[in-house]
């Protein structure tokens, strides 16, 4: 099993641009999450899906979009991008929601600069 | 709404010295409670967990005990290694919301020989 896996690693971009973080995951998990990381913030939630077709804003959602069409995918996409949105990008999963405790799963990020 | 304070950082220790590193929480319900290590430069891997009161969650010498009465899940190691240096974050859930986890703010150890 590849696990979580993001692409890409590393990306830069100029402001107003768009662009779409790629994640997927081979465990048949139905949850997926993106989260940011920020110096001194911890890691903050921008969006999460409990299946496929069924997505909702967390925390933090201004500025990005998802759709989750199959249970493995989860792209996040930036719509016009700004230089508050330079961070790193976490997509996690994990499964049923109705056992306790269950873990996520993290990927191993996105590093985003937006000039 | 549910929040994990930690302990700030960075916490700079020897070889072999024991290592505290203090979590509290606020949470609605019956909490999960995780710790996630980030080594540099990669994700969060869980470390440990509990998922009831008085439960002690245990990996690679890493031990911590889940104290609903003080509301703290304090991350301990007896004898810490050059390789344990990395970022520590303690996380909760809860009423069954495993897509989403509140994190504290994350303590950073170094390890010196």
């Amino acid at each position: 099993n590849a696990g979580v896996t993001q692409t890409p690693k590393f990306q830069v971009l100029k402001t107003g641009q768009s662009m779409t973080l790629q994640c997927a995951q081979d465990m048949n998990h139905e949850y997926m999450s993106w989260y940011r990381q920020d110096p001194g913030m911890g890691l903050r939630l921008i969006h999460y899906s409990v299946g496929a077709g069924i997505t909702d804003q967390g925390e933090v959602p201004n500025g990005y979009n998802v759709s989750r069409s199959t249970t493995e995918d989860f792209p996040l996409r930036l719509l016009s991008a700004a230089p508050s949105q330079t961070s790193v990008y976490f997509c996690a999963s994990s499964g049923s929601g109705r056992a306790v405790g269950n873990e996520q799963f993290f990927g191993p990020g996105t590093r985003l600069t937006v000039l | 709404g549910n929040s994990v304070t930690q302990m700030e950082g960075p916490v700079t220790l020897s070889e072999e010295a024991f290592l505290t590193i203090n979590c509290t929480y606020t949470a609605t319900g019956y909490p999960s409670l995780f710790w996630y290590v980030q080594y540099p430069g990669e994700g969060l891997q869980l470390l440990l967990k509990a998922t009831k009161a008085d439960d002690k969650g245990s990996n690679k010498g890493f031990e911590a005990t889940y104290r609903k009465e003080t509301t703290s899940f304090h991350l301990e190691k007896g004898s810490v290694q050059v390789s344990d240096s990395a970022v520590y974050f303690c996380a909760l859930n809860s009423g069954g919301s495993n897509y989403k986890l509140t994190f504290g703010k994350g303590t950073l150890l170094t390890v010196n020989p």
